[in-house]
């Protein structure tokens, strides 16, 4: 079975700070792996994916994420945070057979500061 | 171009009533899938068409869920019998093909309210 698991269910930052969003998965095959972010009132938007390509995902933005065998993990990076980088986040990790359905982890919610 | 639309956006309604979420997806996607997002969640999968056909509705979290895809384009997910738990909002999403590699695309979701 697959899963995600994304650590801090709120983060904080300054405007023109790193934005970290942690997202480590498990799969027993390779996954393929997903960021979409979600704003209020609005449906979820892809940032980027991963689909055994290129490690280093860039997507929309500036945000780009690394995705790391070794430690299974998906974390999703910004290196200077926006006023309107504040939403919800959601790491997502796509079946790779049947149905290609995706499995989501519970969310981060980021909070740019001025 | 248009992309997945829901309707209703929003929909209240009494325990034990029957409701109707319709989806329409993105013109020429064969892939159709149901999630339900409560509050303080990510999505969960509900179920997946391919076509006309249920590919898959595991998801469904028992038999008061339905959903349909008579002409293979527009979906509708159909809860009888509505309880407070059923409270949460509704997204569909629509992909090209349906592969792991085809990016999901999904609709602003309906807001089910259960009184």
């Amino acid at each position: 079975a697959q899963s995600v698991t994304q650590l801090g269910s709120h983060v904080s930052v300054s405007e023109g700070a790193l934005v970290l969003l942690r997202c480590n998965y498990s799969s027993s095959v390779p996954p393929y792996l997903f960021w979409y972010v979600q704003y209020p009132n609005q449906g979820l938007q892809l940032l980027l994916k991963y689909t055994s390509a290129a490690t280093l995902v860039k997507g929309i933005n500036g945000f780009e994420a690394e995705f790391k065998k070794s430690e299974t993990s998906f974390h999703l990076t910004k290196p200077s945070a926006h006023m309107s980088d504040a939403a919800e986040y959601f790491c997502a990790v796509s079946t790779t057979s049947g149905t290609y359905k995706y499995i989501f982890g519970t969310g981060t919610r980021l909070k740019v500061l001025a | 171009g248009a992309g997945v639309s829901q309707t209703p956006s929003n929909k209240v309604t009494e325990k034990g009533k029957y409701v109707e979420l319709r989806c329409d997806p993105i013109s020429g996607h064969t892939a159709l899938y149901w999630y339900r997002q409560s509050l303080g969640q990510g999505p969960e999968f509900l179920i997946y068409f391919q076509g006309t056909g249920a590919a898959d509705d595991s998801g469904l979290p028992n038999d008061r869920f339905f959903a349909v895809r008579p002409e293979g384009s527009v979906s509708t997910l159909k809860i009888q019998r509505t309880e407070r738990g059923d409270s949460a909002v509704y997204l569909c999403a629509s992909s090209l093909r349906g592969g792991s590699r085809n990016e999901q695309f999904f609709g602003p979701g309906t807001r089910l309210t259960v009184l």
